[in-house]
């Protein structure tokens, strides 16, 4: 079963670096997302992009963070200047067509670590 | 109005007990209610939805219950077993297709003693 794969496993960086997670979504799926989930919380909503833009994105999703979609098949999350409370797990998600029929599938995340 | 809540946050449950995990919306707007699966170190895996049209859809040992007047649905598992121990979240979304944006409940520590 194709799945949603990302890298790298975990991630540790400096306060203040530049961070860039990747993802492959499944292939024939046209939208993309990104969600947290901060340890011992629950999963939030960070962005969704589709045709090379972004549909809609939450209040975390500031300035600091972009995502990019750079060849027919990476799906990138940037930070620019990670803070402490940037540290999460971080999933990337897609979904074939975005509507309530075609589930999002996330990739097993991202652990990143802000010191 | 965008919270999903969630209860309890953890659970203990014999093997083959019943497990019962509720939650509760506000945004009436919402009218896809998925739970996703999560074990360790992974990412949440979709487990079984739901739209408000139906008040029950089972799917082999898990049912889920949706009381669209209390704004409640609430996830069972039947005959549980101690390959269910894993973190259960409830979740809501809006129909469209440029939809896909979820929010979730706090999620729930489910463990099955055997």
């Amino acid at each position: 079963e194709p799945e949603v794969t990302q890298t790298p496993s975990h991630q540790v960086t400096q306060m203040g670096q530049e961070v860039i997670l990747r993802c492959v979504p499944i292939s024939n799926h046209l939208y993309f997302y990104w969600y947290r989930q901060i340890l011992g919380q629950k999963v939030e909503f960070l962005v969704s992009f589709y045709n090379n833009e972004i549909s809609e994105k939450s209040e975390i999703f500031d300035d600091q963070f972009s995502v990019e979609r750079p060849d027919g098949s990476n799906f990138t999350l940037k930070i620019r200047s990670t803070k402490l409370e940037d540290s999460a797990m971080y999933f990337c998600a897609s979904s074939r067509t975005g509507s309530n029929n075609s589930p999002l599938h996330f990739g097993n995340g991202t652990r990143l670590t802000v010191t | 109005q965008q919270q999903v809540k969630q209860s309890p946050q953890s659970l203990i449950v014999q093997k083959g007990g019943i497990s019962i995990i509720n939650c509760a919306y506000e945004n009436t707007a919402f009218d896809y209610f998925p739970w996703y699966q999560q074990f360790p170190g992974k990412g949440p895996a979709l487990l079984i939805a739901i739209r408000p049209d139906v008040s029950e859809k089972k799917e082999g040992r898990f049912t889920i219950s949706f009381n669209k007047s209390a704004k409640q649905f609430s996830l069972h598992i039947m005959d549980s077993q101690p390959g269910d121990s894993a973190t259960y979240f409830c979740a809501a979304g809006t129909a469209g297709n440029q939809g896909g944006k979820l929010i979730f409940g706090q999620g729930t520590e489910l463990s099955v003693k055997p």
